[in-house]
C-alpha cells in the first residue's frame, strides 16, 4: 500500500464548476500538507501549504485537512480553462528531513 | 529574481554517451533534490543534498550520480546513457523555515536516449 493515495483521474469539468481533488494517507506522522499544480512539460509549482486540520483559503482555492481521517482535499471554485493541469498532493513527515512524499497526481481538464 | 534553472530543457542523445544535467538555484537554499518523472506518472526522488559535500540516494534506485561542490549548483551525471534512462528529470530546492516548507522546482530536462 502506498503511503499517499490520489485518484489519478483524468477529471473533466465544465468551466465554472467546483472541483474537488482528494488524497488519503496512511502515516499519522505526516504533519505538513501541500498541493502542487503541474502544467504539461513544466515543473510543479506550490499552490497551497498548511500544517493543521481545517480549511485554508486562497482566492478560488481552498485546502482542507482532516488529520483524524487522514484525508486532504483541494477545492477549486469557478474553475477556469487555465486551471487545466495535473494537481499533486504532497506531504512531509515530522522529522523526516523535509522530504516530500507525493501523490500520483490528478489530471484536470476544464472545458469551455 | 530568485529562481531555479535547469539546462538543457530537452536532450536527445545516443546510447553510451555521458551526459550531465545542470541545475542551479539563486535562492541560497541548502537543500536540493532530483526527481524522475515518466509521462503521466508520479515523481520519484532519486537524489538529494542537504548542503555542500552532502549527497544521498533517494527512494528510487538510479544509475545517475550527483555532486554538490557549491550551494547553488547540483548537477546530475549519467556516465553511459541507455534508453531506459529516457524520462523527465526535475530539480528542486527548499529552505527549512517554519513558514515555508515548499519546494521550488525547475522546469525540468526531458531526456530521450536513442
Amino acid at each position: 500500500q502506498k503511503e499517499v493515495e490520489q485518484d489519478p483521474g483524468p477529471l473533466s469539468v465544465p468551466e465554472g464548476a467546483i472541483v474537488s481533488l482528494n488524497c488519503t494517507y496512511s502515516n499519522s506522522a505526516f504533519q505538513y500538507f501541500m498541493w502542487y499544480r503541474q502544467y504539461s512539460r513544466k515543473g510543479p509549482e506550490l499552490l497551497m501549504y498548511t500544517y493543521s486540520s481545517g480549511n485554508k483559503e486562497d482566492g478560488r482555492f481552498t485546502a482542507q485537512v482532516d488529520k483524524s481521517s487522514k484525508y486532504i482535499s483541494l477545492f477549486i471554485r469557478d474553475s477556469q480553462p487555465s486551471d487545466s493541469a495535473t494537481y499533486l498532493c504532497a506531504l512531509i513527515l515530522t522529522g523526516g528531513g523535509n522530504k516530500l512524499t507525493f501523490g500520483t497526481g490528478t489530471q484536470l481538464k476544464v472545458e469551455l | 529574481e530568485a529562481d531555479i534553472y535547469q539546462t538543457p530543457r530537452y536532450l536527445v542523445i545516443g546510447t553510451g554517451k555521458k551526459i550531465t544535467l545542470e541545475c542551479s538555484q539563486t535562492m541560497g537554499h541548502d537543500k536540493m533534490y532530483w526527481y524522475q518523472q515518466d509521462p503521466g506518472m508520479e515523481l520519484h526522488l532519486i537524489h538529494y543534498s542537504y548542503g555542500v559535500n552532502s549527497t544521498e540516494k533517494g527512494d528510487l534506485s538510479s544509475e545517475s550520480t550527483v555532486s554538490r561542490i557549491r550551494t547553488e549548483h547540483f548537477p546530475l551525471t549519467l556516465e553511459s546513457a541507455r534508453p531506459s534512462h529516457t524520462s523527465q528529470y526535475l530539480c528542486a530546492s527548499s529552505d527549512e523555515t517554519g513558514a515555508n516548507y515548499g519546494y521550488t522546482f525547475g522546469s525540468g530536462t526531458r531526456l530521450t536516449v536513442v
